[in-house]
């Protein structure tokens, strides 16, 4: 049962333009919301976070928004640079101190 | 300050095999993880620590993997017997306190092929 889903699996952005990544959830406990980016070979480093009582979270070029009765969440990146080409995360946890995370989205920054 | 450190990088055994990962946290940490991402998967927890003690092993397949966290620090992770479904990366995180802000610190992960 995947609790979080990432339905995209790969998305190709132009450099300067905003870049979108979606998550969605069936988890209703969950209340704490992460995004996570990997690059090849290394081990995924914290990006963003957003809290259940909030609805967007920004930090710098990056933004999460949450829409709770959806069940949904996007990161938006903007502007989009090169060195945003990864693999993002999304994960959630319940308060119960574990990540579940998502499957992942390819985010390719076109020159 | 040190990342998590993980070894071995690379590893290939054959299936019925054993293997052991090892990791170093974060100093100061006193949550640690392991978790198992699969190709085209996300990471899944198989184990999380609390020191030195266990606080949610319900998705490792404990008739054939083990782990242990002696001195509340550094970690093993064992596989045995092997099987080719193993086959995967085996990241290990840690974190100050367990879930604070449910930010995790990854290591570079433990690839493991299984043939």
């Amino acid at each position: 049962d995947q609790q979080v889903k990432q339905n995209s699996p790969s998305l190709s952005v132009q450099e300067g333009r905003i870049s979108i990544l979606n998550c969605d959830y069936t988890n209703s406990m969950f209340d704490y919301f992460l995004w996570y980016k990997k690059y090849p070979a290394e081990g995924p480093t914290f990006l963003i976070s957003i809290s259940s009582i909030k609805d967007k979270n920004e930090d710098g070029r990056f933004t999460v928004f949450l829409n709770k009765s959806a069940k949904h969440l996007s990161l938006h990146i903007v502007p989009s640079q090169p060195g945003d080409s990864a693999v993002y995360f999304c994960a959630a946890s319940d308060g119960n101190e574990k990540l579940t995370f998502g499957t992942g989205t390819r985010l390719t920054i076109i020159p | 300050e040190a990342g998590v450190a993980q070894s071995p990088r690379y590893k290939i055994i054959e299936k019925r095999q054993s293997v052991a990962f090892w990791c170093n946290p974060i100093s100061g940490h006193a949550t640690l993880y392991w978790y198992q991402q699969i190709l085209g998967q996300g990471p899944k927890l198989l184990i999380q620590f609390q020191n030195n003690g266990v606080v949610d092993d319900s998705q490792l397949p404990k008739d054939r993997f083990s782990a242990e966290r002696l001195k509340g620090v550094d970690s093993t992770l064992k596989i045995q017997p092997a099987k080719l479904e193993d086959s995967a990366v085996y990241l290990c995180a840690s974190s100050y306190t367990s879930g604070d802000t449910g930010e995790l610190f990854f290591g570079e992960g433990s690839r493991l092929t299984v043939l």
